[in-house]
């Protein structure tokens, strides 16, 4: 168990509609990273955040956005969702916001679009 | 029709023995590099990192080798159990870029046979 934690665990949805992933980061954690793990495209950074300020982007959809709170947790809204939006996605979290900070990953969310 | 997707190398050793995982990166300014474990069903997991001011690092049971006058990185795991059988996933950063962005590779399957 990597301490961090995401729900729900999976969701199934229709094309078109909009969901919310949380996620809790490590206790003490600052960071939080968001990642898509899809077949054909592997694992994928989409977003950092650090205290509550975005930090660094990867290659997120303009349909899809992050936030992290006041109490360090994070949720990434996906809207319009298409069928290839189905994927894994999982957060990190680590303690600063150094390149060599270690990331521990949450169990993920499984998300399959109808 | 055909299937759409990443095909990962796959590893079959026999319990008992040492297995070698290896990864090749296209990024010079990479200086930071990580090795994930990544169960059926669960997130990445860490096992250990080494910097680029470093050829080795070695953990409990894993060794890290890096050389990077070829871009490579390899994973070496010692008297393997079936526990350790997963997909392996070499990941990469750089203090250059932005910040927390790891860049993952496809992953290697290992199967670990009793």
């Amino acid at each position: 168990d990597s301490g961090v934690t995401q729900t729900p665990k999976h969701l199934i949805t229709a094309t078109g509609q909009r969901v919310t992933l949380r996620c809790s980061p490590r206790s003490g954690d600052l960071s939080v990273y968001w990642y898509q793990q899809s077949l054909d495209q592997g694992l994928q950074f989409l977003i950092q955040y650090y205290n509550g300020e975005e930090r660094a982007k990867g290659n997120i959809l303009e349909r899809f956005s992050a936030q992290q709170f006041p109490d360090l947790h994070s949720e990434l809204n996906l809207s319009s969702l298409e069928l290839g939006d189905s994927a894994l996605y999982f957060c990190a979290s680590s303690v600063v916001s150094q390149a060599t900070d270690t990331q521990y990953f949450g169990p993920g969310t499984r998300l399959t679009v109808l | 029709g055909e299937s759409v997707g990443l095909h990962l190398p796959t590893l079959s050793v026999q319990e008992g023995d040492n297995s070698i995982i290896n990864c090749a990166y296209s990024n010079s300014a990479s200086d930071y590099f990580i090795w994930y474990k990544q169960e059926s069903g669960k997130g990445p997991q860490f096992i250990i990192d080494i910097r680029s001011n470093m050829d080795k690092r070695q953990g409990q049971r894993v060794t890290v080798l890096l050389n990077k006058t070829v871009k490579h990185l390899s994973l070496q795991i010692a008297a393997t159990q079936p526990g350790d059988s997963a997909v392996y996933f070499c990941a990469e950063n750089s203090r250059g870029t932005s910040y927390g962005k790891l860049t993952f590779g496809q992953g290697t399957i290992l199967t670990v046979h009793p």
